[in-house]
């Protein structure tokens, strides 16, 4: 089984730029988390899709960030402009039920 | 997050036992869960422990969980210089999907 595909693996863009992550979850996997993990600390929740509608978005900071995931399936996620805070490692999980998170290998962003 | 706490480092010897702990405070947690990331990867599911079990046991990890203390720990047998890597706890709150994650315990396997 093909685990959680994300892309770019790294991305260097300069402060106020845009910037766009996508991600391809497990097949079938209904459910979608986009988290921010940044340098020394644990992952935290951004936004959670089911299906093609979002189930949570409190900590999305929606002045800049959005995100979509328009057929049920791949997910995008924006910044636009981009901040220097928001360099961080953006990882992308998906589940088929409530008590399994898989996560993909994440998309290192540095912004200068 | 603030509410799962761990030690943030861990140095241990190649074939002994290594034991990494976890506090959380959400006494709703239902599920608490061990992950692992190799640097420059995902984080990887170990294993998962629901609220009313004590422990689990899985090859070389055991999981033991006091919910009176909401105290986690997680046990890694004859420990391989491959476990070096930082190791994640993270509770799921009851009625919620999202994972709350400790900052991570780096694991250094020395020869």
């Amino acid at each position: 089984e093909a685990g959680v595909a994300q892309s770019p693996r790294y991305k260097i863009i300069e402060k106020r730029q845009s910037v766009a992550f996508w991600c391809n979850p497990i097949s079938g996997h209904a459910t979608l988390y986009w988290y921010q993990q940044i340098l020394g600390q644990g992952p935290k929740l951004l936004i959670q899709f089911q299906n093609n509608g979002v189930v949570d978005d409190s900590q999305l900071p929606k002045d800049r960030f959005s995100a979509e995931r328009l057929k049920g399936v791949d997910s995008t996620l924006k910044i636009q402009p981009a901040k220097l805070e928001d360099s961080a490692v953006y990882l992308c999980a998906s589940s088929s039920n409530d008590n399994e998170q898989f996560f993909g290998p994440g998309t290192r962003l540095t912004v200068l | 997050g603030e509410d799962v706490e761990q030690s943030l480092f861990l140095s241990v010897r190649e074939g002994d036992s290594s034991v990494i702990n976890c506090t959380y405070t959400d006494s709703s947690s239902t599920y608490l869960y061990w992950y692992k990331q190799e640097p420059g990867a995902g984080l990887q599911l170990l294993t998962y422990i629901f609220s009313n079990m004590d422990m689990k046991q899985d090859q070389r990890l055991t999981v033991l969980l006091n919910k009176k203390d909401k105290h986690l720990s997680l046990r890694i047998a004859d420990t391989q210089t491959g476990d070096s890597a930082i190791y994640f706890c993270a509770e799921k709150a009851a009625n919620d999907y999202k994972l709350s994650f400790g900052a991570g315990t780096t694991v250094t396997v020395r020869a």
